[in-house]
């Protein structure tokens, strides 16, 4: 069983869909979590990042963490063609003041005029 | 805030030939910085971490004479690979969080395309 799982798509919505993303992780030990948008041919940039389970927005973007479930999911809101992409979650623990990331597969998000 | 270069965009070597790819944080400085590799339609996998000044630390499974980590400078940070095979052809991506108080999460640089030939 991989440390963290996540839906790999792809996944196509209309234009002004909310979109939901989801990954669910095995290690309770992850403290923070991370979405990163990743264009083809290009770096991951980062979305959102949380420490505590509950709800985080960011103008249409909100991050959520159920610790208690070991499930994180982003919500996009008004989905725009500008957001046809990669998702990737990642999460980390912070031990010895490190920052290394595990990340779930990815899921291909496209919307569609 | 927080970019993180990296450089060259895209690259293309014979095979048994050496390339260089550098990183660099443009607006901070980075003790530590990661090297990651994507496969095609896969997520990043971390392959060592870059120490200012030290050693790298490699994952399991990465040769670390394969790939040479040097961390010269608290900007810069550059991953050689080594007698290129085309096995070694991925997307390499470097990052960096910027210092400061509590959690700073990673900003990764734009990748670079290596395809050994």
């Amino acid at each position: 069983q991989k440390e963290v799982e996540q839906d790999p798509g792809p996944l196509s919505v209309p234009e002004g869909a909310i979109v939901s993303l989801n990954c669910t992780y095995s290690n309770s030990a992850f403290q923070y979590f991370m979405w990163y948008r990743q264009y083809s041919r290009k770096g991951p940039e980062l979305l959102m990042y949380t420490y505590s389970s509950g709800n985080k927005e960011d103008g249409r973007f909100t991050a959520q963490v159920d610790k208690s479930s070991k499930y994180i999911s982003l919500f996009i809101r008004d989905s725009q063609p500008s957001d046809s992409a990669t998702y990737l979650c990642a999460m980390t623990i912070l031990t010895g003041g490190g920052n290394k990331l595990t990340f779930g597969t990815g899921t291909q998000l496209k919307v569609e005029l | 805030g927080a970019v993180v270069s990296q450089h060259p965009s895209w690259v293309i070597c014979k095979s048994g030939t050496s390339v260089k790819i550098e990183c660099r944080s443009l607006d901070f400085q980075a003790t530590t910085m990661f090297w990651y590799r994507q496969f095609p339609k896969q997520s990043l996998m971390l392959m060592a971490t870059s120490n200012e000044g030290s050693k790298a630390t490699y994952e399991q499974g990465v040769e670390k004479d394969k790939f040479l980590i040097n961390h010269a400078s608290l900007t810069l940070s550059t991953l050689t690979v080594t007698s290129a095979h085309p096995e070694d052809s991925s997307f390499y991506i470097c990052s960096a969080s910027p210092p400061g108080q509590g959690y700073s999460p990673l900003h990764f640089g734009n990748g670079t395309r290596l395809t050994v030939t």
